[in-house]
């Protein structure tokens, strides 16, 4: 069974920093490109950025670009998401999802249960 | 960035009956190399995560109900639900993966008449 595990969210004050990790079982993890999807509360869902593989290509939305970092450890079965300069708009629940083993170009299968970010003072 | 406009916001629907919501982009997201729509749909219930129902525009996921169906191409997209039951009141996404800056509907909330 695909089981994607986030953690790492909490209570930050503007302009602090947080990390987030993703445990992925079930699958070959090594395999596959995988994101980070978050939704603010009450509002919709917003990519916010992918990794290959191998993590030799990594890609962000404007909204995070300068600030925030991609990286997975395939030896650990782990993907993460290193946030900095946090602003009270990246308060939402980040998703750990699947894409898939052929293309950057695909849906994503499986979703984490999320973890929250909350950026006040 | 492919903007994804999804209509309506909200719909209320009578049990057994059917439900339509409509998702446009602001470009084509079918693929001339492949004639595929890279189009996908999600539903998501509330406290839960996504969960994905429709890819490559009308490609049901495996052990989604046949109740829920795809249809579209080019820019213009709708996800019909037929005989709409009551586990089917939920948020309705749909996203481009023609981009490598995915985008997402705004979601349209579906909920029982």
């Amino acid at each position: 069974e695909v089981q994607l595990v986030e953690s790492g969210g909490g209570l930050v004050q503007p302009g602090g920093s947080l990390r987030l990790s993703c445990g992925a079982s079930g699958f070959t993890f090594s395999s596959y490109w995988m994101s980070w999807v978050r939704q603010a509360p009450g509002k919709g869902l917003e990519w916010v950025a992918n990794i290959k593989q191998d993590g030799s290509e990594k890609y962000y939305a404007d909204s995070v670009k300068g600030r925030f970092t991609i990286s997975r450890d395939n030896a650990k079965n782990s993907l993460y998401l290193q946030v900095n300069s946090l602003r009270a708009e990246d308060t939402a629940v980040y998703y750990c999802a699947r894409g898939s083993t052929e293309s950057i170009y695909r849906y994503f299968d499986y979703w984490g249960q999320g973890t929250l970010v909350t950026v006040s003072s | 960035d492919i903007v994804m406009t999804q209509s309506p916001d909200s719909l209320a629907v009578s049990l057994g009956e059917r439900a339509t919501i409509n998702c446009k982009s602001s470009q084509s997201v079918l693929s001339s190399s492949n004639n595929k729509n890279y189009l996908g749909w999600y539903q998501q219930k509330s406290g839960q995560p996504p969960k994905l129902l429709i890819y490559w525009a009308s490609t049901r996921e495996s052990g989604v109900p046949d109740r829920f169906s795809g249809s579209g191409s080019g820019t213009d997209f709708t996800l019909t639900i037929n005989s709409l039951q009551t586990e089917d009141v939920a948020v309705y996404y749909c996203q481009q993966y023609y981009s490598k800056q995915y985008t997402f509907g705004q979601g349209t909330k579906l909920e029982i008449k």
